[in-house]
């Protein structure tokens, strides 16, 4: 599976945006984008996932890059319930049977 | 709609003892994925399991880690005569489907094993 590169860590102020940033290079063009967190002492969560197109859910949008060598998680309005550590993760079909999880970046969200 | 459940949330043992972790993925979901996660470290994946099979246990320590999905029941991961390095968050995932590279996978919320 193609590997990804987010920043260790990043800070942001509640009820502002936050724009989590993934380089994924070496993308092929069968790669699914995921986006998973985890909040302090609890299990990962599904954030959102896309292939070309942007995304939207309601946790959050998925912009990804023309030329789908990187993508971007955009939290509209953080909330202090944000803070965690997001993993951006490359899925696909015929590829490795599982999810691998990097260092994503963690979320800091000042009150 | 009860997600995925994983007991004991905590679990002590002491060094030499046998750890039995249970993970009852979500209703319908017959695929089951188990990470760990030592102390201030990542996620890593351990063994994926579907319904009475072992699809890939490429993350499974060679010694005292087994795991298991029977047809009925939860799946068991079970570590045998546990150190204290084996102290660790263990995460179990459900997916309904092979296709979960275009799906979420839903993970529970752990269970906390110490070793004293």
């Amino acid at each position: 599976d193609a590997k990804t590169t987010q920043p260790n860590s990043m800070e942001s102020n509640e009820e502002e945006p936050v724009h989590l940033p993934c380089n994924h290079s070496t993308i092929s063009g069968t790669d699914y984008i995921h986006w998973y967190r985890q909040l302090p002492s609890q299990g990962p969560e599904y954030v959102i996932h896309g292939l070309t197109s942007n995304v939207n859910n309601r946790m959050a949008s998925l912009a990804i890059a023309e030329d789908r060598k990187s993508s971007t998680l955009i939290l509209h309005r953080a909330t202090l319930r944000d803070a965690a550590v997001y993993y951006c993760i490359l899925t696909s079909q015929g590829g490795s049977e599982k999810l691998v999880f990097g260092k994503g970046t963690k979320l800091t969200v000042n009150p | 709609n009860a997600g995925v459940m994983q007991n004991p949330r905590h679990l002590v043992r002491r060094r030499g003892q046998e750890a039995r972790l249970r993970c009852s993925p979500m209703k319908g979901h017959s695929h089951v994925y188990w990470y760990r996660q030592l102390p201030e470290e990542g996620l890593k994946f351990m063994v994926y399991l579907q319904k009475e099979n072992i699809i890939d246990e490429s993350g499974m320590p060679k010694e005292r880690f087994s795991a298991e999905f029977p047809k009925e029941g939860p799946s068991i991961l079970r570590i045998q005569q546990v150190v204290r390095g084996d102290s660790a968050a263990y995460f179990c995932a459900s997916s309904p489907s092979l296709s979960f590279y275009n799906s979420p996978l839903h993970f529970g919320n752990g269970t906390r094993l110490t070793v004293t």
